[in-house]
């Protein structure tokens, strides 16, 4: 498993879009690139993965560079329940999951 | 659909008494099973892994011990809890498979006073 770089927080004012960057430059060619995040008091859960293309879903979307050593995590419209610490993975299979200390996102209304 | 349960939500023990929390999977078969930790305000310690009954990797040598007595559940234990082992305790499971998501408990507090 890669070792991925986050910011530990950043802001959002609520419905503008949010860049959330990570690094992973020592990501191996068959690791995908996982997103979850964490509300408080509750265990994280699943936003997106991917592992060469740009990737999206109800939820976010995912943007990977061509070198796939940082990846983008969209999302698109901020609201209030979208503040949470967000966490970015690189991994073969889920017994690579390793999560880091995440970023904070605080969102404004 | 599949569901996990992890109980209790919270709990309080004195240092030096005994720890079992609980951790079963519903709608799925053959998963693979997850303990985590989270010390406050940080991210997320693997502690042990399991993909299949009797079958229990540990990532972190801790006072800690896991079990997998049936295919679904997954038992975290502590002969004698250390102040240190104050956190909140995760559990997690997954599909066998490449690149499948992983899906949490709703976690247990646990203060060791």
């Amino acid at each position: 498993d890669a070792k991925t770089t986050q910011p530990n927080s950043m802001e959002s004012n609520e419905e503008e879009p949010v860049h959330l960057p990570c690094n992973h430059s020592t990501i191996s060619g068959t690791d995908y690139i996982h997103w979850y995040r964490q509300l408080p008091s509750q265990g994280p859960e699943y936003v997106i993965h991917g592992l060469t293309s740009n990737v999206n879903n109800r939820m976010a979307s995912l943007a990977i560079a061509e070198d796939r050593k940082s990846s983008t995590l969209i999302l698109h419209r901020a609201t209030l329940r979208d503040a949470a610490v967000y966490y970015c993975i690189a991994g073969y299979n889920n017994n690579d999951m390793r999560f880091g200390a995440g970023t904070r996102l605080t969102v404004k209304p | 659909s599949q569901t996990i349960h992890q109980w209790p939500a919270t709990l309080v023990q004195p240092v030096g008494s005994p720890l079992s929390l609980e951790c079963t999977v519903e709608g799925t078969s053959n998963p693979n099973l997850y303990w985590y930790r989270q010390a406050a305000g940080r991210g997320l310690q693997l502690l042990f892994y399991s993909v299949g009954i009797g079958q229990i990797s540990s990532e972190v040598p801790q006072n800690l011990s896991a079990s997998r007595p049936q295919d679904r559940q997954f038992i975290l234990s502590s002969k004698k809890l250390l102040l240190s082992d104050s956190g909140f305790y995760l559990c997690a499971w997954g599909r066998r498979a490449t690149n499948e998501k992983l899906f949490f408990g709703s976690g247990t507090q646990l203060s060791v006073l």
